[in-house]
């Protein structure tokens, strides 16, 4: 079955340095979509995307995130500057179909470790 | 804003026996999904099931079962027949049907240990 896929699954990098996480979402899906879960809280939502065009962000996702399709596979999340509270596990979601009820499928996520 | 609330951290149950994981949300729309997501160990997240809140009639999938009651605003998933590989976190979600916002709302998850 097809999967989402991230890279890499542990990353760590020191505080104030810029960040690439990078996602190759299922071959045909339009849909594309970051979360994060900081240790021992809840899965929050970032971003989604569509389009090549951002559709909704949440308030998490400030000036120091930003994400891009560079091709027609991969769907990367930049962050900027990086912080010690950007520490978190980040999944990357897609989905192929427009309809609501459609699940959206999650890769493994990337561990993110701000030192 | 929405919100999704587990209030069960963590549940055990024996091999073969049932098990229910509570779920419960707030909202004031009318429509909206509900999703039940299991992350093994190995860490992807698989949809376990789905309920769409204008339909009455709980969702079933094999072993795994729900109780929606939408005027409570509680969404419980039932697993039959437990085996060892259910044993996984349990996240339950949310996402409306209104206004063209993709975005799941979770709660914190369950962490179910399934005992031999």
């Amino acid at each position: 079955e097809p999967e989402v896929t991230q890279t890499p699954s542990h990353q760590v990098t020191q505080m104030g340095q810029e960040v690439i996480l990078r996602c190759v979402p299922i071959s045909n899906h339009l849909y594309f979509y970051w979360y994060r879960q900081i240790l021992g809280q809840k899965v929050e939502f970032l971003v989604s995307f569509y389009n090549n065009e951002i559709s909704e962000k949440s308030e998490i996702f400030d000036d120091q995130f930003s994400v891009e399709r560079p091709d027609g596979s991969n769907f990367t999340l930049k962050i900027r500057s990086t912080k010690l509270e950007d520490s978190a596990m980040y999944f990357c979601a897609s989905k192929g179909s427009p309809y609501s009820n459609q699940p959206q499928h999650f890769g493994d996520g990337t561990r993110l470790s701000i030192l | 804003a929405q919100t999704v609330t587990q209030s069960q951290p963590e549940m055990s149950v024996q091999e073969a026996e049932t098990v229910t994981l509570s779920c419960t949300y707030d909202t004031s729309e009318s429509d909206y999904y509900l999703f039940w997501y299991k992350q093994p160990p190995s860490r992807q997240m698989i949809l376990v099931i789905r309920q769409e809140a204008y339909k009455q009639q709980n969702a079933t999938e094999n072993r795994f079962s729900v109780n929606f009651q939408k005027a409570a605003k509680s969404f419980s998933l039932k697993i039959s027949d437990s085996q060892l590989g259910d044993a996984a976190m349990y996240f339950c979600a949310y996402r409306s049907a209104q206004g063209g916002s993709e975005k799941l709302v979770f709660g914190k998850g369950t962490k179910l240990t399934v005992n031999p």
